[in-house]
């Protein structure tokens, strides 16, 4: 079936690092690619997403970029700062599909 | 706006009690989904409704039944809650071709 997988599980940076995290999907007919934001004990929120169309959105310090041929996509997070600390997940979905696939989540700890 | 509105927030039930988890958007979103999240499960699907008057099962439905009540209001019942039910579940409504907005979350455990 279709699957999303998401790398690292675990990623620690220190303030002001880059992160990045990866992810892989399997449906080719995956066309729409959001990115949520999970602090602890809260909801997910949506922080970034992109359709195929595109190969790259950036929204000041977050960006996503979509390599379509090769099935991957991340997010790039620069000059993190502590409050970037979370848990993030990706997600694969079609356009006027309701099905959303998601990946595992990274749990990013920037330290001050 | 409220957004996603979840009740209630957490609940211990025993075995084989029920109870129904209410959730309502005042988003005028057409589409709305049940999740549970586990630790290291990440977010699965128990079930969704594309609009109203439809339903359809996720990945983890067994166990549960939902009622879309009206274009606003889609509530997740368990009929005889099982420990393995213990779990944090999200609520969602979106737009078409658009992420999700999740409610709170209730945090629930079956004991």
């Amino acid at each position: 079936g279709e699957n999303v997988e998401q790398h690292p599980s675990t990623l620690s940076v220190q303030e002001g690092d880059s992160a990045v995290i990866k992810c892989t999907y399997s449906d080719s007919a995956s066309n729409y690619f959001p990115w949520y934001k999970q602090e602890l004990g809260k909801r997910p929120q949506l922080i970034i997403d992109i359709r195929s169309n595109v190969g790259e959105k950036k929204d000041q310090r977050i960006a996503v970029t979509l390599n379509k041929t090769a099935k991957h996509f991340s997010l790039h997070i620069t000059e993190t700062q502590p409050e970037d600390s979370a848990v993030y997940f990706c997600a694969a979905s079609q356009d006027g599909g309701f099905k959303t696939i998601f990946g595992a989540g990274t749990r990013l700890f920037v330290k001050a | 706006n409220a957004g996603v509105t979840q009740t209630p927030k957490f609940q211990v039930l025993k075995t084989g009690q029920s109870m129904t988890l209410q959730c309502a958007q005042d988003m005028n979103h057409n589409s709305m989904y049940w999740y549970r999240q586990d630790p290291g499960m990440g977010l699965r699907l128990i079930y969704y409704s594309a609009s109203e008057g439809t339903t359809d099962k996720g990945e983890v439905p067994n166990g549960y039944n939902v009622s879309r009540l009206n274009k606003r209001e889609f509530s997740l019942r368990l009929e005889s809650a099982a420990p393995s039910q213990t779990s944090v579940y999200f609520c969602a409504s979106r737009t078409v071709n658009y992420g999700y907005t999740f409610g709170s979350g209730t945090r629930l455990t079956v004991v």
